[in-house]
């Protein structure tokens, strides 16, 4: 069974930047694709981007452009999503979830399976 | 981007109703939908993708159909289990979801 469990609440400061961890266990890491996915307090969903640890190569939503760094360990089986310059929007909790399917050069085709349990990182002064 | 709206986006039901959810795209997506259950502090779930494939471990009792721009969730007959939010989400291009669709006891 696929679990991706995912590091502790964080604070921080405007301006600031936050990195999240995303541990899989029970599956096939290195081939499945790990994007991350937030939600704003009482909000919808809101896809971040994504990457495949077998390739190291990251696709991001157009949104966080510049702002957002996705990686992955293949040794430890770990994702990390870095968000950079936070503002007060960026509070939300952010998921780690594994992706079904493909990216191109211009669209990725994902959807998916088995998710984190969430990190809520709220940004306040 | 494609954009999915859902609606309505909330509603009351009773246990053993039938429950039928829409989710309409900007522009036509095939068949490259999936639906998600989310209850409050959790995760969503996914419960069907490629618009009507249940996700294994679903209950029947969740169906999806539809394909282009028009696409629904029912449930046949509500259970408790079954009250929380319905997301859609495309991934013909970018992955998008749409709003949700929060069903209350009524």
């Amino acid at each position: 069974q696929v679990q991706l469990v995912q590091s502790g609440a964080e604070v921080k400061k405007p301006g600031s930047s936050v990195k999240v961890s995303c541990k899989a266990s029970g599956g096939t890491f290195s081939s499945y694709a790990i994007s991350w996915v937030r939600q704003a307090p009482g909000q919808g969903l809101e896809w971040m981007g994504g990457i495949i640890p077998i390739f190291g190569t990251a696709n991001y939503a157009q949104k966080f452009q510049g702002r957002v760094t996705i990686t992955a360990d293949e040794s430890t089986s770990t994702a990390y999503m870095e968000l950079s310059s936070l503002r007060s929007e960026d509070t939300a909790v952010y998921y780690c979830a594994r992706s079904l399917g493909y990216c191109s050069s211009t669209s990725c085709l994902y959807y998916f399976d088995y998710w984190g349990q969430g990190t809520l990182v709220t940004v306040s002064s | 981007a494609i954009r999915m709206t859902q609606s309505p986006s909330s509603f009351s039901a009773s246990t053993g109703d039938r429950v039928t959810i829409t989710c309409r795209a900007s522009q036509g997506i095939s068949s490259y939908l999936a639906w998600y259950q989310q209850k409050p502090g959790k995760a969503p779930k996914l419960l069907i993708y490629a618009a009507s494939t249940l996700q294994s471990g679903v209950p029947s009792r969740f169906s999806g159909s539809g394909s282009g721009t028009d696409f629904t969730l029912t449930i046949s007959c509500l259970q408790s289990e079954d009250f929380a939010t319905y997301y859609c989400q495309q991934y013909y291009s970018y992955p998008f979801f749409g709003g949700g669709t929060k069903v209350e006891i009524k």
